[in-house]
């Protein structure tokens, strides 16, 4: 079944390490997203890409890095830098830009959640 | 910048009856979308209802009906029939416009605990 698959499902880091957490769509989607969760708070969005080889960062990018290398597969790393990693992250991807036949719905993997020990 | 309100940190409803969940928004755009997310305990976002700013009609999808008012800035979601299977937070969300980053600005959400 298509859709996206996001890893690990769970997730405990100590202070100072980086990790990074996997997404992979097989969705055929060119836009990517990470988003962040607080407990009891919306998401807030961190990285986007919009196409292989690109990306941008979001309203919270300190802290955190990307890459798109593959149309498929958009890694988010946690690095050390991240005053208060504790968090659910939830990837996303969607349809081209400029496409006008949809409404730009967000398509969401099952989301992973880090613990900072 | 795009600022979604949801003023409702939590809901009751009983089993079978309709219950609205409130959202506003504020752009100065004049084409923009607007979204309904569900998400259970399990975390996964669910999609339950879109609405353009040019539809003209409200969006409505099986027990979901988008209640849009244009001039009030407002686009709030009716559940019909509430099932327990509906306890869960829901999310409003805007869509940015298509100069821009295409992502979703999501509010802060409303948890809506269904009662027997």
């Amino acid at each position: 079944d298509g859709g996206i698959t996001q890893s690990p499902k769970y997730l405990f880091r100590k202070e100072g390490q980086n990790v990074t957490l996997s997404c992979e769509q097989n969705l055929n989607h060119d836009a990517m997203y990470w988003y962040r969760q607080d407990p009891g708070q919306g998401l807030r969005l961190i990285y986007y890409s919009q196409i292989v080889n690109d990306f941008q960062k979001g309203d919270i990018a300190e802290g955190y890095s990307v890459s798109r290398e593959k149309k498929e597969s958009f890694p988010l790393t946690v690095t050390s830098a991240q005053k208060n990693p504790t968090a659910f992250y939830l990837c996303a991807s969607s349809t081209a830009l400029g496409s006008t036949t949809n409404t730009g719905e967000l398509f969401f993997g099952e989301g992973s959640r880090l613990t900072v020990l | 910048a795009q600022k979604i309100t949801q003023t409702q940190p939590g809901m009751f409803v009983q089993e079978k009856e309709a219950v609205t969940l409130d959202c506003t928004y504020d752009t100065s755009d004049q084409s923009y979308g607007l979204f309904w997310y569900k998400q259970p305990s399990s975390g996964e976002m669910i999609f339950l209802i879109y609405q353009g700013s040019y539809d003209e009609q409200n969006a409505t999808e099986g027990r979901y009906s988008l209640n849009f008012q244009k001039a009030r800035k407002s686009a709030n979601l009716v559940i019909s029939a509430s099932q327990l299977g509906d306890s869960a937070m829901y999310f409003c969300a805007m869509r940015e416009p298509y100069t821009g980053r295409r992502a979703l600005t999501f509010g802060s959400g409303t948890r809506l605990q269904v009662q027997p």
